[in-house]
């Protein structure tokens, strides 16, 4: 069964802070995908990023980057200089791939609500 | 612009009312899937499709039923079996292969009165 833990519920930070959020999984499969996701207070989930398990180049975009371990089965978000319209809650999910199958159905973590105070 | 539209954003049912919440997608997706967002929790999923005319039950089936006649709808009826169901639900889609990952729709807030 795969699994994902977000352990950080709430994190408060002050505009421009760098702030990391956490994300380890668990899976049996050799081939999966993980993903981070931004839910703002509208609700729609917005995707940042899809990383498969063959990949562990870490990746950076702007502010934000990512730091994906094989080796600690975990895939870490960092905002770099934080600004107040990074406040939402982040869903970091995982997908297997399971052998014969296409499911791709994703497992969310529960999610850690990010408030960037100015 | 391509996207999933689901309606309406905001549901409130009567206890032992069925109910049903609208997703559609003109992204020409082959897979479909409903979420259940509640407070604190991560999303769990309650059912997802392949292809036309077959769907599969997810995690927390029970109280729900679906059905995928059109490629580009995939209505959920919330049934007065489900005991609780005020939630957020939110619906996605993915191509064949999730190379861009899932697209989701802005959700819909349903809220037993």
């Amino acid at each position: 069964a795969q699994k994902v833990t977000q352990a950080q519920t709430e994190i408060s930070v002050v505009e421009k802070e760098d702030v990391t959020l956490d994300c380890v999984y668990e899976t049996r499969d050799t081939t999966y995908y993980l993903f981070w996701y931004k839910q703002p207070p509208s609700g729609e989930l917005v995707f940042l990023i899809r990383r498969n398990s063959f990949d562990e180049q870490n990746e950076i975009s702007g502010r934000y980057s990512w730091n994906f371990q094989k080796s600690t089965s975990s895939f870490n978000f960092t905002i770099t200089a934080s600004q107040v319209v990074d406040s939402a809650v982040y869903f970091c999910a995982l997908s297997e791939a399971p052998s014969g199958g296409s499911n791709y159905k994703l497992t969310f973590g529960k999610g850690t609500l990010l408030t960037v105070n100015p | 612009d391509g996207g999933i539209t689901q309606s309406p954003k905001y549901l409130f049912r009567k206890e032992g009312q069925n109910v049903t919440l609208s997703c559609e997608q003109n992204l020409n997706h082959d897979a479909m899937y409903w979420y259940r967002q509640d407070p604190g929790q991560g999303l769990r999923l309650i059912y997802y499709s392949q292809i036309v005319n077959d769907f599969q039950k997810g995690d927390i089936a029970e109280g729900y039923s679906v059905s995928r006649e059109k490629k580009e709808s995939f209505p959920l009826t919330v049934t007065s079996a489900q005991k609780n169901p005020t939630a957020f639900y939110l619906c996605a889609s993915r191509p064949h292969k999730p190379r861009g990952g899932y697209t989701f729709g802005s959700g819909t807030r349903l809220t037993v009165v």
